[in-house]
């Protein structure tokens, strides 16, 4: 059964701090995923990686940026939390090649910036 | 214009009902089409996949691809209380390189 767990159900955080959020993967994965999800905009694609110490931006990078030093584990990073960035944000990972692009996600981390 | 559009609902149906879950998309280049389900406060999770057009089943759901008119469905027969969750329709094709595009989700609710 593929695991993808995140460090946090829920995080409360103030305004300017730096934040991380965790995720780890144990089905060897080489793809993995941070999207935010809010009500009416879906899942927004932030960073991709598709390989360790590989990333690629997603559709929504600025204010975030990610770190992948090992296979297993993707980090998201806040520099500076703002209130905008209060939102669901979801890990997910997939195998390479497939084609089927079949992701496996994490059960979320709600993210409160006040 | 999105690449994915989703029927955005709320949908709310009786217990039993039949239930249509629809998606059109733009990007001839997909190839591979999945429905997902996201319970409340819980991250989504792999329904169905289905590759190119027809028809899938498994169980009480089936899932339907049109490709020559960009129109997947995703039907729910005798629809559960238990089958009140949001669902996303995802797409991808085989250059995407891992990624997949998603719908913004219609939330089904399934009343006893």
């Amino acid at each position: 059964d593929v695991k993808v767990t995140q460090s946090s159900r829920y995080l409360v955080k103030r305004t300017g701090e730096k934040v991380f959020l965790e995720c780890v993967q144990d089905m060897d994965h080489e793809n993995m995923f941070w999207y935010r999800q809010d009500p009416g905009l879906g899942l927004r694609l932030i960073y991709f990686s598709y390989d360790v110490k590989m990333k690629e931006k997603g559709d929504i990078p600025e204010g975030y940026s990610v770190s992948r030093e090992k296979k297993e584990r993707f980090s998201l990073i806040l520099e500076s939390a703002s209130t905008n960035q209060t939102s669901m944000y979801l890990c997910a990972s997939s195998p390479r090649g497939s084609g089927k692009n079949i992701q496996y996600f994490g059960a979320g981390t709600r993210l409160s910036v006040l | 214009q999105k690449e994915v559009e989703q029927d955005p609902g709320p949908l709310s149906v009786p217990e039993g009902a039949i239930v249509s879950l629809n998606c059109t998309y733009s990007n001839s280049a997909f190839q591979y089409f999945m429905w997902y389900r996201q319970y409340s406060r819980k991250g989504p999770e792999l329904l169905m996949y289905t590759y190119s057009s027809g028809n899938k089943e498994d169980g009480r759901f089936t899932a339907q691809v049109d490709k020559s008119s960009k129109y997947i469905s995703l039907f729910i027969r005798d629809s559960q209380p238990s089958d009140s969750a949001t669902y996303l329709c995802a797409m991808s094709a085989s250059t995407n390189a891992g990624k997949s595009t998603f719908g913004d989700g219609t939330t089904l609710t399934v009343k006893p």
